[in-house]
């Protein structure tokens, strides 16, 4: 079974808005990653998050990280058509196994 | 764009067969990490190669089995397929530490594999 849980499971906003997306988790992590996936195709990384930090930016994507609540947030500030896709957080323990959660799916309407 | 290739993009096979499915990754990296995607969901982790030696398995039987090469592509093979087989597989490369820690991954587009 999946151990992240993305919260909305499907998000429509307006292009220029922001979206926030939740994940949680059950386990003690080494670190927690937030991937992109456009179409079923391939996934791309966007931002690795340890678990001794609590925020990270990168662009327009600005992640947390709470371990006392093992949960993880993405926020993408003003959102672009672009921006659709599925966003999937990932969590990484003490070893070798990466685990997916089930994804949020962000549609972005011009 | 991450240099993580898969071959074929796209395959048809009938329940009983057997399947390979080739990765190559991206240079320098010495970790490859198998996934099955089915329709509207995560990936599932099915093992990962760190240095040749399978270094980790998820909840998938024997007939899923993997090789990793010197020039650290890899391949999985699936035998005596089943239609719930049927799904997007995806392999990851990463570059490791000992033990094959994995911190961000690089993803191939993957292989669509349909299972009749």
């Amino acid at each position: 079974s999946q151990q992240g849980e993305e919260d909305p499971q499907a998000l429509s906003i307006q292009e220029g808005e922001n979206a926030t997306m939740n994940c949680s988790y059950k386990t003690s992590i080494n670190n927690l990653q937030w991937y992109r996936q456009n179409s079923g195709r391939g996934l791309v990384h966007l931002i690795l998050i340890r678990s001794n930090e609590r925020e990270k930016h990168s662009g327009r994507l600005r992640v947390t990280l709470d371990t006392s609540k093992k949960s993880s947030s993405l926020l993408i500030t003003a959102s672009r058509a672009a921006d659709t896709a599925s966003y999937f957080c990932a969590t990484v323990g003490g070893g070798f196994k990466t685990i997916f959660g089930a994804g949020t799916r962000l549609f972005v309407k011009a | 764009e991450t240099g993580v290739t898969q071959s074929p993009t796209h395959l048809i096979k009938t329940r009983g067969q057997q399947v390979t499915l080739r990765c190559s990754s991206q240079s320098g990296h010495n970790t490859v990490s198998w996934y099955q995607q089915a329709l509207g969901q995560g990936p599932q982790f099915i093992f990962q190669y760190y240095r040749e030696e399978e270094n980790g398995r998820g909840n998938f039987p024997p007939r899923f089995s993997g090789l990793q090469f010197p020039n650290y592509s890899s391949e999985l093979n699936v035998n005596a397929l089943e239609l719930d087989d049927s799904a997007l597989y995806l392999c990851a490369s990463s570059s490791s530490g000992t033990g094959g820690l994995s911190y961000e991954q690089y993803f191939g587009p993957g292989t669509r594999l349909t299972v009749t």
